[in-house]
């Protein structure tokens, strides 16, 4: 079954960087898109951005565009979301998702990861 | 920008009994792109229903879909004790995606 698995809990400094990962089995990781949606616990969903690790074309939500960044090895097949310098608004459980190309919804979810930033 | 507004906030029933969520866009969503999810407590989303009424794979058929436009409805016929939760809807043809707000489904 499709698995997508995410690395573990982050506790980091406002100022500081992070990089967290999601690694998709056993499904061909290039022919899909993967979308990273936060939730601030207790709250909703926000789409943060996806991208189609085939060539790297990237999306981002406006309100996310510029203050992270996602990438894909697809050598490994993981998917990356990143940020250079951290805010406590940052915080929250952080999950990747897998769409097919096209219009589609997120169809296989990794567990979350959940990043807190406090001084 | 397309938000979608949901309703009610909680929903507070007894296994057994019918549940019906709502979901209002701002503007239409256009080829019925609309899907649900459910989450549980500790749990990621899981898919229910995409295109308006299709269930993803696996998802029992209490759970239905129905609407166009601007209005969806999400059914759930006959309330098991697995199905309290709370459930989201996303548009997936505009962007940014963007999902309400929630709906709390807990037991009366």
């Amino acid at each position: 079954e499709v698995q997508l698995v995410q690395s573990g809990a982050e506790v980091k400094k406002p100022g500081e960087a992070l990089k967290i990962s999601c690694k998709g089995s056993p499904y061909s990781f290039t022919n899909y898109w993967i979308a990273w949606v936060r939730q601030v616990p207790g709250k909703g969903l926000e789409w943060v951005g996806i991208i189609y690790p085939g060539d790297s074309d990237t999306r981002y939500s406006p309100s996310f565009q510029g203050h992270v960044t996602i990438s894909a090895d697809k050598s490994i097949d993981t998917a990356y979301l990143e940020w250079s310098s951290l805010k406590a608004s940052d915080s929250g459980i952080f999950y990747c998702a897998r769409r097919n190309s096209g219009f589609f919804p997120l169809d296989y979810w990794g567990q979350g990861t959940l990043v807190t930033v406090s001084s | 920008e397309i938000v979608l507004t949901q309703s009610p906030d909680t929903l507070s029933l007894s296994p057994g009994e019918r549940a019906t969520v709502s979901c209002r866009a701002s503007q239409s969503v256009s080829s019925s792109f609309l899907a649900w999810y459910q989450q549980k407590p500790g749990q990621a989303p899981r898919l229910l229903i995409f295109g308006v009424s299709s269930r993803a794979t696996g998802i029992p058929d209490r759970f239905s879909g129905s609407g166009s436009g601007t209005d969806f409805t999400l059914t759930i016929s006959r309330l098991e004790p697995e199905d309290f939760a709370v459930y989201y809807c996303q548009q997936y043809i505009n962007s940014p995606v963007t999902f309400g707000q929630g709906t709390k489904l807990e037991i009366k």
